[in-house]
């Protein structure tokens, strides 16, 4: 069955020190991978895809399929980083977004 | 407007009373999906859509939760003599099978409170 994994419920950092986010995936098929992010008040918004090969704030995630994980990282952290991160698997022809229960970040001074 | 649109986006309503709540799609876009945050707390997948049908309900916490789509198009979620533990906020989201632009686009959501 195609699953996410976030195995993080509540990760805690202080601004400037390296973050990871993890994520795992459990699908057969060629994946389309995803992170969403939600600040405080905002709606649910797309961060990054791994298609895009981008970096997004500072965040990259490289999609790794031998250890089917797409962990999400930034190098130094921000205070503003603080929000809910979901990582999201999107199945082959996308008729299926698949979403993790979420990591919360939380960036402290 | 070009986002998805979700209605009412606060709801109070007393515990047994029946509530509905609305999901407007981005316009074209055939997948729909209805998820639940309660406070604090990740995403819970309720039902997925494609098109009018719901090929994934296995989300649905019980016989009280009910949704469909007409049209390809408008979504009504249905939570029938709702209890307290259904707070939350219920989110819509909608996505394209365009190739392999498959991005998902959140509505604000509903928030929910039975009192």
């Amino acid at each position: 069955a195609q699953r996410v994994t976030q195995p993080e419920k509540l990760l805690s950092v202080f601004k400037g020190a390296p973050v990871e986010l993890k994520c795992n995936y459990s699908y057969s098929g060629s994946p389309e991978l995803f992170w969403y992010v939600q600040y405080s008040r905002q709606r649910l918004q797309l961060l990054l895809r791994h298609i895009s090969r981008e970096s997004i704030k500072g965040f990259t995630a490289d999609l790794n399929k031998g250890e089917t994980s797409f962990h999400l990282k930034k190098p130094f952290a921000q205070e503003e980083d603080s929000a809910m991160y979901y990582c999201a698997l999107s199945l082959t022809g996308g008729f299926k977004t698949i979403f993790g229960a979420g990591t919360r970040l939380f960036v402290k001074a | 407007g070009a986002g998805v649109s979700q209605s009412p986006s606060n709801k109070v309503t007393e515990k047994g009373k029946d509530v509905e709540l609305r999901c407007d799609p981005i316009s074209g876009h055939t997948a729909l999906y209805w998820y639940r945050q309660r406070l604090g707390q990740g995403l819970e997948f309720l039902i997925y859509f494609q098109g009018n049908s719901a090929p994934d309900k296995s989300g649905l916490p019980s016989d009280r939760f009910s949704a469909e789509r007409t049209g390809e198009s408008v979504s009504t979620l249905t939570i029938q003599r709702t209890q307290q533990e259904d707070s939350a906020v219920y989110l819509c989201a909608s996505s394209s099978q365009a190739g392999s632009y498959t991005e998902a686009f959140f509505g604000q959501g509903t928030r929910l409170t039975v009192v």
